[in-house]
């Protein structure tokens, strides 16, 4: 979705080492889903976010909110193997009611 | 059921064919969603499905798309007359309610129409 821009595209990050990804959109959130996927695998669910402000944390992932910005980053602290996959943020727009548009995805390699 | 499932897991057709993929919600969801997710593209919405209510069919992208769900329970989603751009890997997801809540994905059926 042009409305929802992830960065970066990619990236490669050595075990151990923290990463952010961003998303940012060009509408009005109502809501921010994060969700990781592996190849050939449905999504899992990471967290949801619907308040200005608001952040979860869970294990070593920590998403924040930024409603001034209409803007969402996810952080891996001291990246894992198991953090690999593709990460995509989901929005539901006002209007939308639970129809959520998709960024493109973020690919994350770690490294030994 | 624990979770989301779908089926089948692959599904190979020739053009021009009719396929039904089906989706088996977890139980008490009362929300049910179909996306499609082609090779190098993001994930779209199709249908959405919401208790009793009218479908919102407004992600469909033609009328050989369709989709039914009895009661909260199973989805069907039907593509009659396949073509080759409808390869993809179609994803069905449920929550509690619409709105702000959980989505669950299923794992997905990936369809190749050759």
């Amino acid at each position: 979705s042009q409305e929802l821009e992830q960065s970066p595209q990619s990236l490669i990050v050595q075990e151990g080492k923290n990463l952010t990804i961003n998303c940012t959109s060009s509408k009005t959130l109502y809501g921010l889903y994060w969700y990781k996927q592996k190849y050939g695998e449905g999504l899992i669910f990471l967290m949801m976010l619907q308040k200005g402000g608001e952040e979860k944390s869970h294990e070593k992932i920590t998403a924040k909110l930024d409603e001034k910005k209409q803007q969402s980053s996810l952080h891996i602290t001291a990246s894992q193997p198991s953090h690999a996959g593709i990460y995509l943020c989901g929005a539901d727009f006002t209007d939308s009611w639970g129809k959520l548009q998709f960024g493109a995805g973020t690919q994350v390699v770690v490294t030994p | 059921g624990a979770g989301v499932s779908q089926s089948p897991s692959n599904k190979v057709t020739e053009k021009g064919k009719d396929v039904e993929l089906r989706c088996d919600p977890i139980s008490g969801h009362t929300a049910l969603y179909w996306y499609r997710q082609r090779l190098g593209q993001g994930l779209e919405f199709l249908i959405y499905f919401q208790g009793n209510s009218a479908p919102d069919k407004s992600g469909l992208p033609s009328d050989r798309f369709s989709a039914e769900r009895t009661g909260e329970s199973v989805s069907t989603l039907t593509i009659q007359r396949t073509q080759q751009e409808d390869s993809a890997v179609y994803l069905c997801a449920s929550s509690s309610y619409s709105g702000l809540y959980e989505q669950y994905f299923g794992p997905g059926t990936r369809l190749t129409v050759t």
